[in-house]
């Protein structure tokens, strides 16, 4: 069946440091990964879009030189969050597309917590 | 502004009723809804999904009404269990956004089945 790994699932970093989190699709050939971050007291915000041969498309608020992604093949994504801040504590989350079933499926998320 | 919204903010009902969480959107372009279940500590799980050429969803216990005309869908849990304890989240997209994994969630209904 289709999985998404995600790791790792909680993290504490020093503020104004860097933490790098990875996501595995295994099962399925991920054309595109989608990376959303639920803040405290929020929804899943999409921060950026991520399609095999396509440049990452980031929301408004989010940037590439904040949370720079990389999507090298169908089947693993990483993304950092850079100069971590009290702001960017959340869970984060990684959705890997399977276009044979036109669905997308969660990792269970990398809890950051910041110092 | 709050594209889609979720109501009640949490509901508890006693096993074997039936739970009805509501959704509304705002974007007459999004044409995709799925819900996702999300237990904690887990990844959230797509539900069931609907588009807009159905008004009528059914999986099972799941169903779910889609009111094109008024922006709204709720999701009907027949013969809740106390498994069905958890967040749902509905979501929107434009087909594109199926086929991408761009989602706009909801804030969540939180559901609590007492045996």
């Amino acid at each position: 069946g289709a999985l998404v790994y995600q790791y790792p699932r909680r993290t504490i970093c020093k503020s104004g440091t860097s933490m790098r989190m990875e996501c595995q699709a295994v099962g399925f050939q991920a054309t595109s990964v989608a990376w959303y971050r639920q803040s405290p007291q929020k929804t899943f915000e999409l921060i950026a879009l991520s399609t095999v041969n396509s440049a990452i498309k980031y929301e408004q608020n989010f940037t590439q030189e904040k949370f720079p992604i990389s999507h090298p093949n169908l089947s693993f994504s990483s993304m950092t969050v850079l100069n971590a801040y009290l702001e960017d504590r959340g869970l984060y989350l990684c959705g890997a597309r399977d276009p044979g079933r036109n669905t997308l499926y969660f990792g269970a998320g990398t809890r950051l917590s910041v110092l | 502004q709050q594209q889609v919204r979720q109501s009640p903010q949490s509901l508890t009902v006693w096993e074997g009723e039936t739970a009805i969480l509501n959704c509304s959107y705002e974007d007459s372009t999004f044409d995709y809804f799925p819900w996702y279940r999300l237990f904690p500590g887990e990844s959230p799980a797509l539900l069931i999904a609907i588009r807009p050429v159905s008004n009528k969803k059914e999986d099972g216990r799941f169903t779910i009404f889609f009111n094109k005309r008024e922006k709204k869908l709720s999701l009907h849990i027949t013969d809740s269990q106390p498994g069905d304890s958890a967040t749902y989240f509905c979501a929107a997209s434009e087909d594109t956004g199926a086929n991408t994994g761009k989602l706009t969630f909801g804030h969540g209904t939180i559901l609590r089945v007492h045996p």
